[in-house]
């Protein structure tokens, strides 16, 4: 079963530091994972995906993630953290197996920066 | 051009009573998705549309959830009978279908608070 693991519930970060947000992932076959962002009451907007080719991928905002297949991790990142970067942030994968196509969401990490 | 649409934004509803909750997705999106994010949790997959094939509905929690599509446009999701355990916000997604490189888009939601 594929699935997504987001093992930090909340980080924080002063602005102007780089941000990690970590996601580690378990599939069976070749991944396509995607990071989205939710803004307090709003839905969630996409950020960046990996589906194949390079490693470093670039995203909306300035986020950028590494996906590490001998890590199996997909960690979003970004040199220089805003303060309006502070909100919701999560991994997904995405599941094609017969008949369906859904994203498998993490739990969700808070990103919280700090003026 | 326009996003995901849904409506209402919010509804409070009593215990027992049915609700019905809307959808309309970016024009030209074949594939439609509804998700469930309860407070302070991931999202969990409900049912999947894609054109006239038969839906994915493995991710409806109970015979009280159902969900229609009329051809490839609006859909609608019904919860009858409502419980407390129902409050949550639903999320509506549409993606262009055929090609696993293809991210999903998410309308703001609907947040169901049951009484």
């Amino acid at each position: 079963a594929q699935s997504v693991a987001q093992p930090e519930d909340q980080v924080n970060v002063a602005e102007g530091n780089p941000l990690t947000v970590k996601c580690t992932y378990s599939v069976s076959g070749n991944p396509y994972l995607f990071w989205y962002v939710q803004y307090p009451n709003r839905g969630l907007q996409f950020l960046l995906k990996y589906i194949t080719g390079d490693n470093l991928v670039k995203g909306s905002y300035g986020f950028e993630a590494e996906f590490n297949k001998s890590q199996t991790s997909f960690h979003l990142k970004k040199p220089s953290a805003l303060v309006s970067d502070s909100a919701l942030y999560f991994c997904a994968v995405r599941d094609m197996s017969y008949n369906t196509d859904k994203l498998i969401f993490g739990t969700g990490t808070r990103l919280q920066v700090f003026p | 051009g326009a996003g995901v649409s849904q409506s209402p934004s919010n509804k409070v509803t009593e215990k027992g009573k049915d609700v019905e909750l809307r959808c309309d997705p970016i024009s030209g999106h074949t594939a439609l998705y509804w998700y469930r994010q309860r407070l302070g949790q991931g999202l969990e997959f409900l049912i999947y549309f894609q054109g006239n094939s038969a839906p994915d509905k493995s991710g409806l929690p109970s015979d009280r959830f159902s969900a229609e599509r009329t051809g490839e446009s609006v859909s609608t999701l019904t919860i009858q009978r409502t419980q407390q355990e129902d409050s949550a916000v639903y999320l509506c997604a549409s993606s262009l279908a055929g090609a696993r490189t293809y991210e999903q888009y998410f309308g703001p939601g609907t947040r169901l608070t049951v009484t």
